[in-house]
């Protein structure tokens, strides 16, 4: 089975922190991505990357950078947090190819509170 | 207007019910259309993947598109208290990656024992 872990959960962090949010999928896909999701906004992507280093900004990238230096690797960085950035952070991967073969795959998700 | 339309819900049914799921769009470009089930603080999980037209089933799930219409439906059979859950339509135009995918805001189920 496809596993993508983000490894923190639940995070809460004061106004003007830097966040790391990390995340690491094991299927060797080539595609990552960030999205946060809101009630009533719904799945919005932040940012998304096709290879090792390489990133292309999503609907939503204000206020956030990422990294990818490992294939398996794909970290979501809060500059300085802000309290609009509350949010539930899914992280996902995917394989490049056609039709059901490059479905989307789906972390548990990280709760981050920002006071 | 958004590209892709779903009612949130919530959507209350009792155990055994046949429940229908339903999204529409205005793009009609889109070919690939998709059901995630997303339980409480979970991420989603793909249920179902068609491609243009027609209907896919598998087991109590039923996806439908109506190309024409610009509509997509996701029945469920034989409904369980498990099946409660948000289920998410996606979409996209073309089998490429899915930086392009178009989702709706869900629909929140409740299947009541």
């Amino acid at each position: 089975d496809v596993k993508v872990t983000q490894s923190s959960r639940y995070l809460v962090k004061r106004t003007g922190e830097k966040v790391f949010l990390e995340c690491v999928q094991d299927m060797d896909h080539e595609n990552m991505f960030w999205y946060r999701q809101d009630p009533g906004l719904g799945l919005r992507l932040i940012y998304f990357s096709y290879d090792v280093k390489m990133k292309e900004k999503g609907d939503i990238p204000e206020g956030y950078s990422v990294s990818r230096e490992k294939k398996e690797r794909f970290s979501l960085i809060l500059e300085s947090a802000s309290t609009n950035q509350t949010s539930m952070y899914l992280c996902a991967s995917s394989p490049v190819g056609q039709g059901a073969g490059n479905t989307i795959y789906f972390g548990e998700g990280s709760w981050l509170t920002v006071v | 207007q958004k590209e892709v339309e779903q009612d949130p819900g919530p959507l209350s049914v009792p155990e055994g019910a046949i429940v229908s799921l339903n999204c529409t769009y205005s793009n009609s470009a889109f070919q690939y259309f998709m059901w995630y089930r997303q339980y409480s603080r979970k991420g989603p999980e793909l249920l179902m993947y068609t491609y243009s037209s027609g209907n896919k089933e598998d087991g109590r799930f039923t996806a439908q598109v109506d190309k024409s219409s610009k509509y997509i439906s996701l029945f469920i059979r034989d409904s369980q208290p498990s099946d409660s859950a948000t289920y998410l339509c996606a979409m996209k135009r073309g089998a490429g990656n899915n930086r392009k995918l178009i989702w709706g805001l869900g629909t929140s189920l409740a299947v009541n024992p």
